[in-house]
C-alpha cells in the first residue's frame, strides 16, 4: 500500500537554528498538508498545499515557517529560527480532495528544540 | 469560536463488547467528518469519512453516524479486540473551514 515517507524520524536542534523536515507524499495525490502535535495535545493544522502553492494556512504558520515542493516528489517544511515551543511531532499528509477522501499521514518527525 | 469535543477520559471496555466514541462540535457546519486511529508515536490512520448528507457509514466492524441537528458523530467498533486499543480522532472540514482535529479519545479493550 502506498505510504507517505518522512525524514528524519527524529531531529534535535538548538534554539535559533533552521530545520528542514522532508516528506515524500503519495505520487498521485494532489493535496499536501503539514500538521503538528505537541506531546499530549491534539493534532494541529499548519498548512495545505495544492497546485504548487499554499491553499490554506493556520495562525501557527507564521513567517518562521515555509513550505516548498522543490521537485515532483519532495515536500518540505522549513522552520527558520526554531524556538523551544516548536518541539513537537510534525506530520506530513497527502490526499485527494478532503471531502471525498481521508488523508494519508506519514509516521512523523519528532523535533526537539534545546 | 469553533470547538470539537471528544471525551478526554479513556474508554475501558471488555473484549467482544461494542465501543462507542463521541465527537461533538459547536459553531461549525462541516461538510464532512473523518475518523482516524492514532497509536502512540505514530501518525493518524484514516478509517472512515461521512458527509453531511449521510446519516451512517459502515466498514467491516466500524460504524459512524453523523447527526447535523445534534452536531454529533458517534463511532462504533463492534466485537472489539485488544488490538483496537488506540486513540481515536475525529476531524471536521469543508468549505472555508481548515480541516480540524479533536483531541481524541483513548480506547482500551481488556482481554
Amino acid at each position: 500500500e502506498p505510504e507517505v515517507t518522512q525524514t528524519p524520524s527524529h531531529q534535535v536542534t538548538q534554539m535559533g537554528q533552521e530545520v528542514i523536515l522532508r516528506c515524500v507524499p503519495i505520487s498521485n495525490h494532489l493535496y499536501f498538508y503539514w500538521y503538528r502535535q505537541i506531546l499530549g495535545q491534539k493534532v494541529e493544522f499548519l498548512v495545505s498545499f495544492y497546485n504548487n502553492e499554499i491553499s490554506e494556512k493556520s495562525e501557527i504558520f507564521d513567517d518562521q515557517f515555509s513550505v516548498e515542493r522543490p521537485d515532483g516528489s519532495n515536500f518540505t517544511l522549513k522552520i527558520r529560527s526554531t524556538k523551544l515551543e516548536d518541539s513537537a511531532m510534525y506530520f506530513c499528509a497527502s490526499g485527494g480532495q478532503a471531502s471525498n477522501y481521508g488523508y494519508t499521514f506519514g509516521s512523523g518527525t519528532r523535533l526537539t528544540v534545546v | 469560536s469553533q470547538k470539537i469535543e471528544q471525551n478526554s477520559e479513556a474508554l475501558n471496555i471488555q473484549e467482544g463488547k461494542t465501543a462507542t466514541l463521541t465527537c461533538n462540535y459547536t459553531n461549525y457546519s462541516p461538510a464532512y467528518l473523518q475518523w482516524y486511529r492514532q497509536d502512540p508515536g505514530r501518525g493518524p490512520v484514516f478509517l472512515l469519512l461521512i458527509r453531511e448528507n449521510e446519516k451512517e457509514k459502515r466498514k467491516e466492524r466500524l460504524k459512524v453516524t453523523f447527526d447535523t441537528t445534534l452536531k454529533q458523530s458517534l463511532f462504533h467498533i463492534t466485537a472489539s479486540q485488544p488490538a483496537d486499543s488506540a486513540t481515536y480522532l475525529c476531524a471536521l472540514g469543508g468549505g472555508s473551514y481548515i480541516p480540524t482535529f479533536g483531541r481524541g479519545t483513548s480506547l482500551i479493550v481488556h482481554p
